[in-house]
């Protein structure tokens, strides 16, 4: 059982640099989200996909760009990075298309932009 | 913005003992969660209580929830040193979950 699977695990970029975080789930859920997650403060959603085909904004979803390529994965690019979006970043998904049912967590993505 | 906040920051037990978190919100919830992290691993879900329970277990886990409060708290009894971890609220508002800040919890051997 992989559930959440993120790739890479860890990255370093130079500003304005550009790169895209790949996440897949195996769960057959229908929603799927990203977060991210920086010292002191809880995780902020960035964006959020109910179904394939369809993303919403989140809290943050400044600088960032995101795909629902099929059921299974959903990506997240930084087309232009910038030091404040070095964070570590995370990946989940959940059974049904509403968004306050719990969620399966990947392991992250730490990412430090120099 | 954050919905949750846990209380406290973080607290270091002797194992064997009972662990106590707290988590207060602002507005109204149709239910709360409580997920724990371990070092360098992504969030786990632990439980749910909805709006109109107020306390559900889970093994050695025991949640309660005063929506008149505006509060929850997560009690894990028998700490053992693998409870090590950092814990986390979230609350549901607007449809999103809003995650805290968490708990950070140290179990000594």
């Amino acid at each position: 059982n992989a559930g959440v699977t993120q790739t890479p695990k860890f990255q370093v970029l130079k500003t304005g640099q550009s790169m895209t975080l790949q996440c897949a789930q195996d769960m057959n859920h229908n929603s799927m989200y990203w977060y991210r997650q920086d010292p002191g403060m809880g995780l902020r959603l960035i964006y959020y996909s109910a179904s394939e085909g369809t993303t919403d904004k989140g809290e943050v979803p400044n600088g960032y760009n995101v795909s629902r390529l099929n059921k299974r994965e959903f990506s997240l690019r930084l087309e232009s990075a910038a030091p404040s979006q070095t964070s570590v970043y995370f990946c989940a998904s959940s059974e049904t298309g509403r968004r306050n049912q719990p969620q399966h967590f990947g392991d992250g993505t730490r990412l430090s932009i120099l | 913005s954050q919905q949750g906040e846990e209380d406290p920051q973080a607290l270091s037990i002797q194992e064997g003992e009972n662990a106590t978190m707290n988590c207060s919100y602002k507005t109204s919830i149709n239910n709360l969660q409580w997920y724990r992290q371990n070092s360098g691993r992504g969030l786990v879900h632990l439980i749910l209580i909805r709006s109109n329970e107020r306390e559900k277990h889970s093994g050695r886990l025991r949640v309660t929830l005063d929506t008149s409060k505006k509060s929850s708290s997560l009690l894990i009894t028998a700490s053992r040193a693998a409870d090590t971890a950092s814990y986390f609220c979230a609350t549901d508002e607007g449809g999103d979950m809003r995650f805290g800040a968490g708990t950070r919890l140290t179990v000594k051997p």
